[in-house]
């Protein structure tokens, strides 16, 4: 079956700093990746997805950046972290019949 | 640009109720789906409607995919505790990349 795996859970990080969160998928071969940002209790902000391996494509401007090291494994990552880049973040692999099969999700708290 | 609005944003009812939650765009989607979340968790997939007119049961929930595929709504029959959550619509333009824009999300609690 698949699955999507993503971590850390939680995390707290002072401003400035990096932040690396990694998702990997299971028992599918070059998935559709995504990268989402949530606000609280509202809807999904797509950041970054992915096609292939070292294929990003960007939506928005941002302090972040995104890469695709291996079929099945998509890192959301920056230099320096800001306030404003607070928020829950989720992971996710696409399939038109089966829609978006979501991680978890990381809340990350910059402080 | 927020091209997919929910609402109502937030709904407090009481167990038995009917709620009807809508999601509207000026623009054409080629499908439209609806997703649950609990809190801290990712959103879980409910429907996928694609045909303008179409509509979905699914148990107690039915979905209405709009003549002109620019709206959908959700309907919940006699709501339950355990439909508290927040619905998200999301719509695709059929990019090829199944790349899905999500509404503003309506947050439902249901009371015992």
């Amino acid at each position: 079956s698949q699955t999507i795996h993503q971590w850390p859970a939680t995390l707290v990080q002072p401003v400035g700093s990096p932040l690396s969160l990694e998702c990997t998928v299971e028992g599918t071969s070059n998935p559709n990746l995504y990268w989402y940002r949530q606000a609280a209790g509202r809807g999904l902000q797509l950041l970054f997805y992915s096609v292939g391996i070292g294929q990003i494509s960007s939506e928005v401007p941002q302090n972040l950046s995104a890469s695709r090291p291996q079929d099945r494994q998509f890192i959301l990552s920056s230099k320096k972290l800001l306030l404003s880049d607070s928020g829950f973040y989720l992971c996710a692999w696409m399939t038109e019949r089966r829609g978006y099969t979501f991680g978890s999700g990381t809340r990350l708290t910059v402080v | 640009t927020q091209l997919l609005e929910q609402s109502p944003q937030f709904l407090s009812i009481q167990e038995g109720e009917n709620l009807t939650v809508y999601c509207n765009s000026s623009s054409v989607f080629s499908s439209l789906q609806w997703y649950r979340q609990e809190p801290g968790e990712g959103p879980v997939l409910l429907v996928t409607v694609v045909t303008g007119g179409e509509v979905k049961k699914l148990k107690r929930l039915t979905f209405q995919f709009g003549d002109a595929r620019k709206d959908s709504s959700l309907h919940i029959t006699a709501a339950q505790p355990g439909d508290t959550g927040l619905y998200l619509c999301a719509g695709s333009r059929g990019s090829g990349t199944y790349k899905y824009i999500f509404g503003t999300g309506t947050r439902l609690k249901v009371l015992a």
